[in-house]
């Protein structure tokens, strides 16, 4: 059964760019890590997905060394709205959330 | 499309009670799942489902029991509810295993169930 492990929290601020690692150390061999963003009385809704090297889309980029052990997501020049629990899923048919990191970008 | 709806959106029961709570995809998704979330906390997985007819146990399955006759529903149980089992619940479909390329987790907006 893979698990992640994130940080707790983490606090920046406006115009930053944060970046949340996340350690996936049994990770199968065909699996994509997948980033979640969840807003208070919401349910999670997708960020961004990779497989190997680095990945950018609108929202973020997603980088994960050779040895896919880990995987940090970045967003660059956070705002207020950013605030959110953001969680990394890997693994199979059993898909389990894990506590997240809870953002919180200040003014 | 509707994506994913979940119905009802609040609920309260009495400790005793049974309910049933509906999930409904129409984007022909091969697996669905159930989670539940209790305040300032994560969501933790309760059944989940890879295909019609198919079930199958998560990390919270206990109190719980879950159907998917059709491909579309996935129905989460409530034979005697607890107050411990007071949360907001959430269903999640994906068109193949969320771990495979392009296939996310889509989610309903959830249910508030509440037992006193």
């Amino acid at each position: 059964l893979a698990k992640t492990t994130q940080p707790i929290s983490m606090d920046s601020y406006e115009g930053q760019e944060v970046n949340i690692t996340c350690s996936h150390n049994n990770i199968a061999t065909n699996d994509y890590i997948t980033w979640y963003q969840q807003f208070p009385s919401q349910g999670p809704r997708f960020i961004i997905q990779g497989y190997k090297t680095k990945v950018t889309n609108e929202v973020a980029s997603l980088f994960i060394p050779a040895d896919r052990k880990s995987s940090t997501l970045s967003l660059p020049r956070v705002s207020l709205s950013d605030t959110a629990v953001y969680y990394c899923l890997v693994g199979e048919n059993d898909m389990r959330f894990g506590a997240g990191t809870r953002l919180t970008v200040k003014p | 499309n509707a994506g994913v709806t979940q119905t009802p959106k609040f609920r309260v029961l009495k400790t005793g009670q049974s309910m049933t709570l509906l999930c409904a995809q129409d984007m022909n998704h091969e697996y669905m799942y159930w989670y539940r979330q209790d305040p300032g906390m994560g969501l933790r997985l309760i059944h989940y489902s890879v295909g019609e007819g198919t079930t199958a146990k998560g990390e919270v399955p206990d109190g719980y029991n879950v159907s998917r006759l059709k491909k579309q529903n996935f129905l989460l149980g409530l034979e005697s509810a607890a107050p411990s089992q007071t949360s907001v619940y959430f269903c999640a479909s994906s068109r193949t295993a969320p771990s495979s390329y392009n296939s996310p987790l889509h989610f309903g907006n959830g249910t508030r169930l509440t037992v006193t």
